[in-house]
């Protein structure tokens, strides 16, 4: 069974740039999650979509926003990207209820 | 104050200790996750809890909801245990929080 797709793996953009980050759930998961990792903050939770509607959203500035399409595949994009948004951007997939399965990470690099 | 804290922070053993990494949480949970991620970042889910203990092979994890408090524990540890090991609560619907990570060296 295949895992959890996130693409690209790696990204270097410019500050004031927009990125799109891509990923797709195990087949049949509904549920996916994006979570942000850095040095400084750690693990941060950013947005959960489920049947193509967001139903959770972290603390996060609207620059950061996602949406699901009707095969539950997710994206995120990142507006006017700022130094601070160099992460290590993960993707998670669930069945309701069972536990998470990650994707291996976007690290995205602002310079 | 963060919401889930853990502890120790950075954990050294010999090959074939006994280990507890313990996580403990201020908030209202519906589920209590156990992460391990190993250096290039993958994030591997090892146990979700919501009572009781759950056994997978040499690891263990158990939950506390009346005393918040939850503990993974590794037996007969192995170098390949090595990695960050995460405890992360489950607030709502699939909205994690995650406490800082216990960073364990097992050496041989």
């Amino acid at each position: 069974k295949a895992g959890v797709t996130q693409t690209p793996r790696y990204l270097i953009k410019t500050r004031g740039q927009q990125v799109t980050l891509s990923c797709s759930p195990i087949s049949g998961h509904r549920s996916v999650s994006w979570y942000q990792q850095t040095p400084g903050q750690g693990l941060q939770f950013l947005f959960e979509y489920f049947s193509e509607t967001q139903r959770n959203k972290g603390n996060f500035p609207g620059r950061f926003s996602g949406r699901q399409f009707s095969n539950s595949r997710s994206e995120m994009n990142v507006s006017t990207l700022e130094l601070g948004d160099s992460a290590l951007y993960l993707c998670a997939s669930r069945r309701t209820g069972e536990r998470a399965f990650f994707g291996q990470g976007t690290r995205l690099t602002v310079v | 104050k963060n919401e889930v804290e853990q502890s120790p922070q950075n954990l050294t053993a010999q090959e074939g200790e006994f280990i507890t990494i313990n996580c403990s949480y201020s908030v209202g949970i519906s589920a209590l996750h156990w992460l391990q991620q190993h250096p290039g970042g993958g994030i591997v889910s090892l146990f979700m809890l919501s009572s009781g203990k759950k056994k997978h092979g040499r690891l263990i994890a158990t939950i506390n909801i009346q005393e918040k408090h939850s503990s993974l524990h590794i037996t007969a540890s192995h170098p390949r245990d090595s990695a960050v090991y995460i405890c992360a609560v489950e607030e709502g619907t699939d909205k994690l929080i995650f406490g800082t990570g216990t960073r364990l060296q097992v050496f041989p």
